[in-house]
C-alpha cells in the first residue's frame, strides 16, 4: 500500500517553461489536494478536488491549473512557470468521513530559474 | 473563516525537557484539529488529532494535545524530549465544509540540544 506518491522529486525549469506533477493515491480517496510549502508560510491551499472530474480553486490558484479525470490521480499543472513558483509541491488525499486525516505525498521540489 | 496561529516558529528545548508547542485556532464552529510532523525532506505525518471525543488526546512517539475551547488553543506537548523529535510541526484545522481541506499554521522548527 503505497499511500500518496508524487512524481517527481525534484524538478528545475526555466522561466517561462512548463510540466505537469502528477499525484496517485490508492486509497480510494474522494478527496485530493495539491499545496505549497514555503518558509514560514505553512501549507497553503492551491487546488483541490471532492471527486472524480471535478477542481476547484484553492487559497492561491493563479499560475496553476489541475485535472482529475480518473480518481487515484490528481494533475497539477504550470503553463508558464515563474521564479515565484519555486517551492516544495504536497499534494494530499482524505476520505469522507469528518474526523479524517489527510495523508501526505512526499513532495516535489521545484526551481524555477 | 478558519485560521490557525502557532506561536513562536522556533522553539529550542534540551534533551530530556518538555516540549510545548502552541497552536491557537479561529472557528466559528467547533474545529476539527491536527498535528502534524514533517521531518527534513519529507511529508507530512500525523501525530495526532481532535475529533470532539476527549479533550486530551494522545499521538504518537509520545505527543498528546489539548483541546480548550475557552483558550481555543490546542497546544502540543511532550515530557521528555529526545533528539530524534526534531523536526517541523504543523497544527491544522478543518471544519465540515464541502472542500474538507485543511488549514495550517506557519510552522514550528523544534531543536533538541544534547
Amino acid at each position: 500500500n503505497a499511500g500518496v506518491t508524487q512524481t517527481p522529486k525534484f524538478r528545475v525549469l526555466k522561466t517561462g517553461q512548463s510540466m505537469t506533477l502528477l499525484c496517485a493515491q490508492d486509497m480510494n480517496h474522494e478527496y485530493m489536494y495539491w499545496y505549497r510549502q514555503d518558509p514560514g508560510m505553512g501549507l497553503r491551499l492551491i487546488h483541490y478536488s471532492v471527486g472524480e472530474g471535478t477542481t476547484a480553486k484553492g487559497e492561491v490558484p493563479d499560475g496553476y491549473n489541475v485535472s482529475r479525470l480518473k480518481k487515484q490521480n490528481f494533475l497539477l499543472g504550470l503553463e508558464s512557470a515563474a521564479p515565484s513558483q519555486t517551492s516544495v509541491y504536497f499534494c494530499a488525499s482524505r476520505g469522507t468521513g469528518i474526523n479524517t486525516e489527510a495523508f501526505f505525498g512526499q513532495g516535489t521540489r521545484l526551481t524555477v530559474v | 473563516a478558519q485560521s490557525v496561529t502557532q506561536l513562536g516558529s522556533h522553539v529550542s528545548v534540551s534533551e530530556g525537557a518538555l516540549v510545548l508547542l502552541r497552536c491557537n485556532y479561529s472557528s466559528s464552529v467547533p474545529p476539527y484539529l491536527f498535528w502534524y510532523v514533517q521531518y527534513p525532506n519529507q511529508g507530512l505525518q500525523l501525530l495526532l488529532k481532535y475529533t470532539s471525543a476527549a479533550t486530551l488526546v494522545k499521538g504518537i512517539n509520545g505527543f498528546e494535545a489539548e483541546f480548550k475551547k475557552s483558550e481555543t488553543s490546542f497546544h502540543l506537548t511532550k515530557p521528555s524530549a529526545h533528539m530524534s523529535d526534531a523536526a517541523e510541526y504543523f497544527c491544522a484545522v478543518s471544519l465540515d465544509t464541502g472542500r474538507r481541506a485543511l488549514t495550517f499554521g506557519s510552522g514550528t522548527r523544534l531543536q533538541v540540544q544534547p
